[in-house]
């Protein structure tokens, strides 16, 4: 299977609001409601910040929503602080009963 | 609070079988709600689904490992391992264990995301 594909790397300021985007195919992101997004801080294990395309985990700030067209998915952070600097991956459910991530994406905040 | 631990070896000699248990505290490994799955991650790549597992024994494997990879589940000590053959250098990398919800229609079950991680183990493979 293949990875999922996102952009290896995003910059915004303080305060913008950034999209990052995560393609897959009518197999996976496109066949499925099943997408995830994971923070992962330097030398941390990976934290669930988005399910089910656009639902937050109890205790993930509201400045993180999720959203999905045909076989794109896309995380959206408004109002970047410097602790969201970090690397994000997708994830979705495949028609092969299988799991895929993304490739990753490091956000930067300038 | 849940809890996850892996456990195993930090060194591993080419062409031998990589072996890591995790073990399960604060819930029930034997869930109806919940696969239980193994991540790693290359020294600064991406993550990379390994395989999961349902308490029953039911187990889903990356077709890019599925002929080195096995995963099994101990109820009894609430702990489920990998194994991992003919490992190689490009095996090396951070080995998670993570629980897996679980999502049942009428007629499929789902695996819908990873939401508890363990820390991570290290395994580095050479000689």
């Amino acid at each position: 299977q293949s990875a999922l594909t996102q952009p290896a790397s995003v910059s915004g300021s303080p305060g913008q609001s950034i999209t990052l985007s995560c393609t897959g195919t009518s197999s996976d992101v496109g066949a499925y409601n099943f997408v995830s997004w994971y923070q992962q801080h330097p030398g941390k294990a990976p934290k669930l910040m988005i399910y089910d395309v656009t639902n937050r985990p109890s205790g993930v700030s509201n400045r993180f929503s999720g959203s999905k067209s045909g076989n794109t998915a896309s995380l959206t952070i408004s109002g970047l602080q410097a602790e969201d600097e970090a690397d994000y991956y997708c994830s979705s459910y495949t028609s092969s009963s299988t799991l895929v991530f993304g490739g990753g994406t490091k956000l930067t905040v300038l | 609070q849940l809890q996850l631990q892996e456990s195993g070896p930090g060194l591993v000699k080419p062409s031998e079988t990589l072996s890591l248990t995790c073990t399960v505290s604060g819930g029930s490994i034997s869930s109806s709600s919940y696969y239980w799955g193994w991540i790693r991650q290359p020294p600064g790549k991406g993550l990379e689904w390994i395989g999961s597992i349902y308490y029953g024994g039911s187990t889903y494997y990356n077709p890019s490992l599925k002929s080195r990879v096995s995963i099994s589940v101990d109820t009894s000590n609430n702990q489920f391992s990998l194994r991992l053959t003919s490992v190689a250098a490009a095996d090396t990398a951070v080995y998670y264990c993570a629980r897996v919800s679980r999502y049942c229609s009428t007629t499929t079950c789902y695996s819908k995301l990873f939401d508890y991680w363990g820390q991570g183990t290290l395994v580095t493979v050479s000689s």
